[in-house]
Formats: C-alpha cells, structure tokens, sequence
C-alpha cells in the first residue's frame, strides 16, 4: 500500500550541483507529474508524463529534466542547482481526470 | 497572470460552525475543479470535485459549489472539526486536443479551528 514514494525527503545542494528526485507509484497509473511549492505561489507544474516515453512541460520547466522509461518510475533531474530551485518538490500520479495522489513530498535548499 | 486565485490566506473558525473557503479563476476553458487538503510535512489529499456541467456536489460534510458566471467556486464544511486545520488548494483543468490535463493550483488557504 506504498501509493507514490519520493527519495529523499530532505537534499542540500550546492550551487551548481546536480541531483536526482525519485519518484515511484505501485497503482499502475498512466498520468505522473512533478510540481514545485513555494511560499505564496501555490503548486506549479514542472513536467508531466502521460505514459512510458511520453514527457512534455508544465509551467515551470526551466532547469529540469525528466524521463519516463517505465510506468512506475519518474525521475526528476535538476542539471545545475541555482537557490532559485530551493522549494518543495511534490511527485504525483494519477488514474483519471483531476484525481492526482502526492508522495509526500522532497524540501530542497540549494546554497 | 495568476489564473486561479485564493484571496484568502487564512481563516479561523469555530468547532462546528461552518467553513467556507473561496476561490476564482479566469480562464473561461476550466471546466474541472478540484480541492485539495495538505497537512504539514505531508502531501496534498485529494477532497472533492465538480464538472462544470453541475453547481453542486456535496460528500458527508463537505460541499462544492460552482458559479459558472461569476467564475467562482467555494468549499463549504459543515461542521467544521479540529481535524479540518489543513492547508486548503483549490485547482481547475481544461481539457486539451490530446486528452492530457494539467492542473492549475491556487495560492491556498489556511485553515485553523479553534476548538
């Protein structure tokens, strides 16, 4: 009953620094994506994935990769760590229209 | 260009009165609306949503209305619970030619029953 799991919960970065964010979901679903929380901005679409092989951009792509190899798995790279990265990073999943689950979350701070 | 709005930052309440949380939006082509709940150090929880073809859709002690003209939405919790202290995000969809949908989220509102 795993749902979506985020690795890790919690990342430093330097400036410049290149990292990983895991995403996995056991539910099958089709429909994955990333969002990023900042303080009075709400939750804004970084990349998103339809099915396996399937990626386009949200809102907010700059400074990201993603790649979707399988159905479980999104991974989300940041290519060079800027403090204007520093947020929460939510992954989410989805079976249908609208009904996204979050993992719980990664809080990132790039210095 | 903030397509979905929630003016309120926070609210406070009373055990057992009734919550009403608001939220706007701009863009004519949402026709699917969802509200979220986020606890602390958790992700959000999906809560309850409405297709722009109803004005209503209650489930147990939460309610979701929808006023196409005015373009607002509101989420009403009656009675309100100690439980129900959460960050509330309001979010909306348009469906696109290729059958994705990317949901827009508002700021949120904080919401704190006082027992």
């Amino acid at each position: 009953n795993a749902g979506v799991t985020q690795t890790p919960k919690f990342q430093v970065l330097k400036t410049g620094q290149s990292m990983t964010l895991q995403c996995a979901q056991d539910m099958n679903h089709e429909y994955m994506s990333w969002y990023r929380q900042d303080p009075g901005m709400g939750l804004r679409l970084i990349h998103y994935s339809v099915g396996a092989g399937i990626t386009d951009q949200g809102e907010v792509p700059n400074g990201y990769n993603v790649s979707r190899s399988t159905t479980e798995d999104f991974p989300l790279r940041l290519l060079s760590a800027a403090p204007s990265q520093t947020s929460v990073y939510f992954c989410a999943s989805s079976y249908r229209r609208g009904k996204l689950f979050f993992g719980s979350g990664t809080q990132l701070s790039v210095l | 260009d903030q397509q979905v709005k929630q003016n309120s930052p926070s609210l406070s309440v009373q055990e057992g009165r009734i919550s009403i949380l608001n939220c706007d939006y701009t863009n004519s082509m949402f026709d699917y609306f969802l509200w979220y709940k986020k606890y602390p150090a958790e992700g959000p929880t999906f809560l309850i949503s409405i297709s722009s073809t109803k004005d209503k859709n209650e489930d147990g002690r939460f309610t979701v209305f929808l006023n196409k003209s005015a373009k607002h939405l509101s989420l009403h919790i009656v009675p309100s619970q100690p439980g129900d202290s959460a960050v509330y995000f309001c979010a909306a969809s348009a469906r696109s030619n290729f059958g994705n949908e990317k949901l827009t989220f508002g700021t949120g509102t904080r919401l704190t029953i006082i027992p």
